[in-house]
């Protein structure tokens, strides 16, 4: 089945600095890439996705990357503000369960330093 | 903006006894989703439900645990006989269609079995 590494685990940035955080998938199947922000006794938001077909999508500050032959994809995120301290999940699907399951990463906890 | 709701937010029960969680999914959505996060650890697919039955379940979903659509709106999760590694948060999402991602998730039941 489809594993999903991520990391850093935790990440500290200054505000109005930059935020990467990357993940890989083993799965060369998978075709759809969403990434989820969750705050703290809320569940997973959806705040960007990419399908293999594409390479990069921005939206405002937001951007994620998809490198398809080294199976792995990156979220950016720039000009930092306080509000975007939480966790981030990335995820991955696979046509081989019809885009149905997500396989998630273990997740980055991002703090905002004002 | 519509939300999944998930009741109740957070369930004690004693190990052995059998808990019902419950989520009422976007009202013209047609999949419908569990999955767990055990605390500090990554959100793991449960079950997908389309069309009255079940489409994916994942080597957790055993024989203790089931899934109904009771009636119209209503998404149920059954345990029936819990035991302490069933705590977790709990949470359900739902999507329009199958294989464009866009899951929306609830805000999650954190269940915790003593």
């Amino acid at each position: 089945g489809e594993n999903v590494e991520q990391h850093p685990s935790t990440l500290s940035v200054q505000e109005g600095d930059s935020a990467v955080i990357k993940c890989t998938y083993s799965d060369s199947a998978s075709n759809y890439f969403p990434w989820y922000k969750q705050e703290l006794g809320k569940g997973p938001q959806l705040i960007i996705d990419i399908r293999s077909n594409v390479g990069e999508k921005k939206d405002q500050r937001i951007a994620v990357t998809l490198n398809k032959t080294a199976k792995h994809f990156s979220l950016h995120i720039t000009e930092t503000q306080p509000e975007d301290s939480a966790v981030y999940f990335c995820a991955a699907s696979s046509p081989n369960f019809g885009n149905e399951k997500l396989t998630f990463g273990t997740g980055t906890r991002l703090t905002i330093i004002p | 903006e519509p939300e999944v709701t998930q009741t109740p937010s957070h369930q004690v029960t004693q190990m052995g006894q059998e808990v019902i969680l419950r989520c009422v999914p976007i009202s013209n959505h047609l999949y419908f989703y569990w999955y767990r996060q055990i605390l500090g650890q990554k959100v793991e697919f449960l079950v997908s439900f389309y069309n009255n039955e079940i489409s994916e379940k994942s080597e957790i979903f055993d024989d203790q645990f089931s899934v109904e659509r009771p009636d119209g709106s209503n998404f149920t999760l059954k345990i029936r006989s819990t035991k302490l590694e069933d705590s977790a948060m709990y949470f359900c999402a739902s999507s329009e269609a199958r294989g464009t991602g866009g899951y929306t998730f609830g805000s999650g039941t954190r269940l915790t079995v003593v």
